[in-house]
């Protein structure tokens, strides 16, 4: 079992639509959840992070953790085309030394929003 | 504006060959990493370096080395490409202490026939 699950899809939306990104883990050490999005030929951006339990907004972002569950969620509101692209779920744990920094990824799932 | 720049966008090498892909970042970060996206896989760890000559593997090393000696600089080795090694390949770098966020280059294509 992958330590981090999301649906590949694809995602495929009308504009305007809410659209609902989630992913699931495995190991109850992460701590930091990150949503990172990534356009066509171009690597991966930070998109929205938030630290353990909760909800966060960012515009038309929303990102919650249900840390109970080991699920995490990014909502779009009023989708654009704009935001077609490949979102990905990355977390980690709270541990230093050398593991410092490393992310675990899920797959990615690929939105496309069409007007 | 942090800038990660690698070394080709794409490349096409022969199975048996030794491939050098080179990672450049601007904005004297501690840690580097390089990771292969391939689809319904997502992006997998291959090693990473938190220091001039330090590395770690991370969760798929078997056919790859790398190399730090200077710190803007990390550079990843497929000693024999063979053709499972055909993937996309990022290079990432963040501050040492850095919670959450990894800058990454645009990838290099790579294509072992």
């Amino acid at each position: 079992q992958k330590e981090v699950e999301q649906d590949p899809g694809p995602l495929s939306v009308p504009e305007g639509a809410i659209v609902s990104l989630n992913c699931t883990y495995s190991n109850s050490a992460f701590q930091y959840f990150m949503w990172y999005r990534q356009y066509s030929r171009k690597g991966p951006e930070l998109l929205m992070y938030t630290y353990s339990s909760g909800n966060k907004e960012d515009g038309r972002f929303t990102a919650q953790v249900d840390k109970s569950s080991k699920y995490i969620s990014l909502f779009i509101r009023d989708s654009q085309p704009s935001d077609s692209a490949t979102y990905l779920c990355a977390m980690r744990d709270n541990a230093g030394g050398t593991s410092y920094g490393k992310l675990t990824f899920g797959q990615g799932t690929i939105l496309t929003v069409h007007p | 504006d942090v800038k990660v720049t690698q070394s080709s966008r794409y490349l096409v090498k022969r199975t048996g060959e030794k491939v050098f892909l080179e990672c450049v970042q601007d904005m004297d970060h501690e840690n580097m990493f390089w990771y292969r996206q391939d689809p319904g896989l997502g992006l997998r760890l291959i090693y990473f370096s938190y220091d001039v000559k330090m590395k770690e593997k991370g969760d798929i090393p078997e056919g790859y080395s790398v190399s730090r000696e200077k710190k803007e600089r990390f550079s990843l080795i497929l000693e024999s490409a063979s053709t499972n090694q055909t993937s996309m390949y990022l290079c990432a770098s963040s501050l040492y202490g850095g919670l959450y966020e990894q800058y990454f280059g645009p990838g290099t294509r790579l294509t072992v026939t």
